[in-house]
């Protein structure tokens, strides 16, 4: 499982309310995900990190912000969430296989529900 | 249209039949990665190819880079091959575009 944990693993909250959810990995890896999956869409990625401060949006970025002041955690912030952010988050790392190809490890993902 | 399409959306199978998943991409690929998701929702990786075909234990997959195809297949499949399979690949620009899953049941 590549070591990556996630917290908290289900939350519901109200429109309007400010939620943080943790990606925690335990292996020093440089690259983590964030993802959003919804029904009848593949994994869209929200934001990514390529090291400590280092970060860059995704293609849903709306409505999120992220942090990584550690190598270990990856934080994805709701600052005011809506009822259209309702959805399973996972983050990922990415483990490089050798002759430049790279394996993405999942968390087990949050379900985040925005009454 | 999306950049990774699956198909089908739901299949369901009597335990023993053999099952093909297929994915078809509109980008350059360095690799394609097929997934599976258990009710439950953890995502684990069963293939990561660039070329060719693999095989681990009763799943196969192969790719086809100039027809931007791919399939997995499922021999002797058994119940507990019940799951979402979701194709993947990871675009020349090093994003990763993800399809929206296979829904796998198989029945006893």
């Amino acid at each position: 499982d590549a070591g990556i944990t996630q917290s908290p693993r289900h939350k519901v909250t109200e429109t309007g309310t400010p939620v943080t959810l943790r990606c925690h990995q335990t292996e020093n890896h440089r690259y983590m995900y964030w993802y959003r999956q919804d029904p009848g869409h593949g994994l869209r990625l929200i934001h990514y990190s390529y090291g400590v401060k280092d970060t860059d949006k995704g293609e849903v970025s709306d409505g999120y912000s992220v942090s990584r002041s550690k190598t270990e955690d990856f934080l994805l912030t709701l600052e005011s969430a809506t009822s259209s952010q309702t959805s399973v988050y996972f983050c990922a790392i990415s483990i490089s296989s050798g002759q430049g190809y790279h394996e993405q490890y999942f968390g087990p993902g949050t379900r985040l529900t925005v009454t | 249209k999306n950049e990774v399409e699956q198909s089908p959306q739901n299949l369901t199978a009597q335990e023993g039949e053999f099952i093909t998943i297929n994915c078809s991409y509109s980008v350059g690929i360095s690799a394609l990665h097929w997934l599976q998701q258990h009710p439950g929702g953890g995502i684990v990786s069963l293939f990561m190819l660039s070329s060719g075909k693999k095989k681990h234990g009763r799943l196969i997959a192969t790719i086809n880079i100039q027809e931007k195809h791919s399939s997995l297949h499922i021999t002797a499949s058994h119940p507990r091959d019940s799951a979402v399979y979701i194709c993947a690949v990871r675009s020349n620009n090093n994003d990763m575009r993800f399809g929206a899953g296979t829904r796998l049941t198989v029945k006893p």
